[in-house]
């Protein structure tokens, strides 16, 4: 099955500056990419998504790219501000008759030092 | 709100137990999932509904047993649990499998 590795576990930042966070997969047939961010005790939520035909996506200070051939895919956040602070997970999901199973990454906890 | 519900939010239950959860989701949409998410572990896909049936059991044990009696409202049945079942369990729902999914608020259990 797919299995999605994310790196690195925790990423420290002053505000202002930029975040990246890296995932790869193994399943070269993975064609739906999404990040989810997740504040303490609150749930999961979608903050950029990505497939298989695109090799970029852009949304205000958001960004994600995707490599399709080195099957990685990184989230980039830039002028971080404090409120970005939570913990973001990746996720790969394959057709077929996986079609819309998400395999997640393990996390990257943020945190945005003012 | 993002049109998912989850009860109750925290769960507290012995071994010997039997307790449900139940998500609702009033998106309109057709596929919902139980997700398991454990400290210092990824989100682990559980069960996967498409139109009330289900289409995917991630080979979770047989003490867990879903249940979607229609494509708004979803149970997890917990039976004879141990303590390394304890975790936050959420619900998430999608216009379609393949579609982005939204997740409810998550039930804290904890199994004693």
């Amino acid at each position: 099955g797919e299995n999605v590795e994310q790196h690195p576990s925790t990423l420290s930042v002053q505000e202002g500056d930029s975040a990246v966070i890296k995932c790869t997969y193994s399943d070269s047939a993975s064609n739906y990419f999404p990040w989810y961010k997740q504040e303490l005790g609150k749930r999961p939520q979608l903050i950029i998504d990505i497939r298989s035909n695109v090799g970029e996506k852009k949304d205000q200070r958001i960004a994600v790219t995707l490599n399709k051939t080195a099957k990685h895919f990184s989230l980039h956040i830039t002028e971080t501000q404090p409120e970005d602070s939570a913990v973001y997970f990746c996720a790969a999901s394959t057709g077929g008759t996986s079609y819309g199973k998400l395999t997640f990454g393990q996390g990257t906890i943020l945190t945005v030092h003012p | 709100e993002t049109g998912v519900t989850q009860t109750p939010r925290h769960l507290v239950m012995g071994m010997t137990n039997k307790k449900s959860l139940k998500c609702e989701q009033h998106l309109g949409h057709n596929a919902m999932y139980w997700y398991k998410q454990s400290a210092k572990k990824p989100l682990e896909l559980m069960f996967v509904y498409s139109l009330e049936e289900r289409v995917e059991n991630n080979s979770v044990p047989s003490r867990f047993s879903p249940e979607c009696p229609n494509s708004s409202h979803l149970f997890l049945h917990l039976h004879t649990l141990q303590p390394e079942d304890s975790a936050l369990y959420l619900c998430a729902s999608s216009l379609d499998r393949g579609y982005e999914q939204y997740f409810g608020p998550g039930t804290r259990l904890t199994v004693t």
